[in-house]
């Protein structure tokens, strides 16, 4: 069974602080990796996406891969309240065209 | 907004009726996945269809079936609906299956209670 593993949280930041966010996968031959965000209620939308080791940045965004270690990381700076959600971590599988498996997610809290 | 559109956005059936949920790609969009999600959980890899062929499917047993019409909605159809059923049900619209280039925008989802 493939999986994505994500620490459920809740990750609690200050305000400006840095959030760290952490996902490890099983399927060594995966060679794309999503972050998605989610709030309450509604549905996952696309942060970043990243492919090859080493870092991507987006703005105050920045996703980390090292495929040797199976891990994949996103760091946001700057925190906002309005950053506050659930993080998904997602990754397609190799083998197959269509499939993304989804970690169960990180909770976000940023305080004030 | 994705324009990507799901109908209905909620639903409460009795267990062992049957579901049907729909879904309204993004402009130019020929790909349409499915997924459930639990509460507390990320989203399940349901099925996916690309121009009007399931073009991969999950660990989701046959009552769980669905549609590609010609203008690339689509449809998910359960039949003897379980009380586990429920979840919020997502669709998410790509050009293309899945690459290293295409992005999927998901839908607003339907959130589906069985009783």
């Amino acid at each position: 069974q493939k999986e994505v593993e994500q620490n459920s949280g809740p990750l609690s930041v200050p305000e400006g602080a840095i959030a760290s966010l952490n996902c490890t996968y099983s399927d060594r031959g995966s060679q794309s990796f999503f972050w998605y965000r989610q709030y309450s209620g509604k549905s996952p939308e696309l942060i970043m996406f990243i492919y090859s080791n080493g870092d991507k940045e987006d703005g105050r965004f920045t996703a980390q891969l090292n495929k040797a270690s199976q891990y994949v990381s996103l760091l946001i700076r700057d925190s906002q309240p309005s950053d506050s959600a659930t993080y998904l971590c997602a990754v397609k599988e190799d083998s197959s065209a269509s499939k993304i498996i989804f970690g169960s997610g990180t909770r976000l809290s940023i305080r004030p | 907004e994705t324009g990507v559109t799901q109908s209905p956005t909620h639903l409460i059936k009795t267990r062992g009726q049957q579901v049907t949920l729909r879904c309204s790609s993004q402009s130019g969009h020929n790909t349409v996945s499915w997924y459930q999600q639990a509460l507390g959980q990320g989203p399940q890899f349901i099925f996916q269809y690309y121009r009007e062929e399931e073009n991969g499917r999950g660990n989701f047993p046959p009552r769980f079936s669905g549609l590609q019409f010609p203008n690339y909605s689509s449809e998910l159809n359960v039949n003897a609906l379980e009380l586990d059923d429920s979840a919020l049900y997502l669709c998410a619209s790509s050009q293309g299956p899945l690459s290293q280039d295409t992005e999927a925008f998901f839908g607003q989802g339907t959130r589906l209670t069985v009783v």
